[in-house]
């Protein structure tokens, strides 16, 4: 079965505090892809990163990078510096041969950043 | 930058109605879906599809829901008889490919109201 878990619910911070947010995933396909969308209180999708499973380096864009680990199935994103307007709820998504077309969501985590 | 765009961005209708929720993909591509998101929780896939039919579908897609092209640029689903439990933040998404290039882009979404 295939599973994405956010056990971060919310986490608030004080703007340009670093912070990151976890994202462990489950499936026994060996080829799949894992991405991190943004969702802002505005309440679009915003996609940000698409990783695929046979890519692990890292990835830095900006102020945003993420850690990509096999090892410990995580794909985790850090933000430094957080700005206010960096508050959303993100969503972590895996996508797997066995799952076929869908994107397998977590529960999303929720950021808050107070200036 | 081309985009997805939804229609409406809010739709309220009363239990037992059909309602039609629009979509533009992004014009060259190929691979169309339908999420949905009930308030506060994850987001879920509906359903994928390509060359001008089902690919993929969730259990959530049951004979209440449909899904057509009817023209070049429109992608739309269709609720037959709208429930309470219908209501809920959906999302259209399109694709170039599907694999390794298969980066699912959002539109806005349609948030639907059941009464």
């Amino acid at each position: 079965a295939q599973k994405v878990t956010q056990a971060q619910t919310e986490i608030s911070v004080v703007e340009k505090e670093d912070v990151t947010l976890d994202c462990v995933y489950e499936t026994r396909d060996t080829t799949y892809y894992l991405f991190w969308y943004k969702q802002p209180p505005s309440g679009e999708l915003v996609f940000l990163i698409r990783r695929n499973s046979f890519d692990e380096q890292n990835e830095i864009s900006g102020r945003y990078s993420w850690n990509f680990q096999k090892s410990t199935s995580s794909f985790n994103f850090t933000i430094t510096a957080s700005q206010v307007v960096d508050s959303a709820v993100y969503f972590c998504a895996l996508r797997t041969n066995q799952a076929g077309t869908a994107l397998i969501f977590g529960k999303g985590t929720t950021l808050s950043v107070s200036s | 930058e081309p985009e997805v765009t939804q229609t409406p961005s809010h739709q309220v209708t009363q239990m037992g109605q059909e309602v039609i929720l629009r979509c533009v993909p992004i014009s060259n591509h190929l691979y169309f879906y339908w999420y949905r998101q009930i308030l506060g929780q994850k987001v879920e896939f509906l359903v994928s599809f390509y060359n001008n039919e089902i690919s993929e579908k969730s259990e959530i897609f049951d004979d209440q829901f449909s899904v057509e092209r009817p023209d070049g640029s429109n992608f739309t689903l269709k609720i037959r008889s709208t429930k309470l439990e219908d209501s809920a933040m959906y999302f259209c998404a399109s694709s170039e490919f599907h694999g390794s290039t298969d980066t699912q882009y959002f539109g806005p979404g349609t948030r639907l109201t059941v009464l």
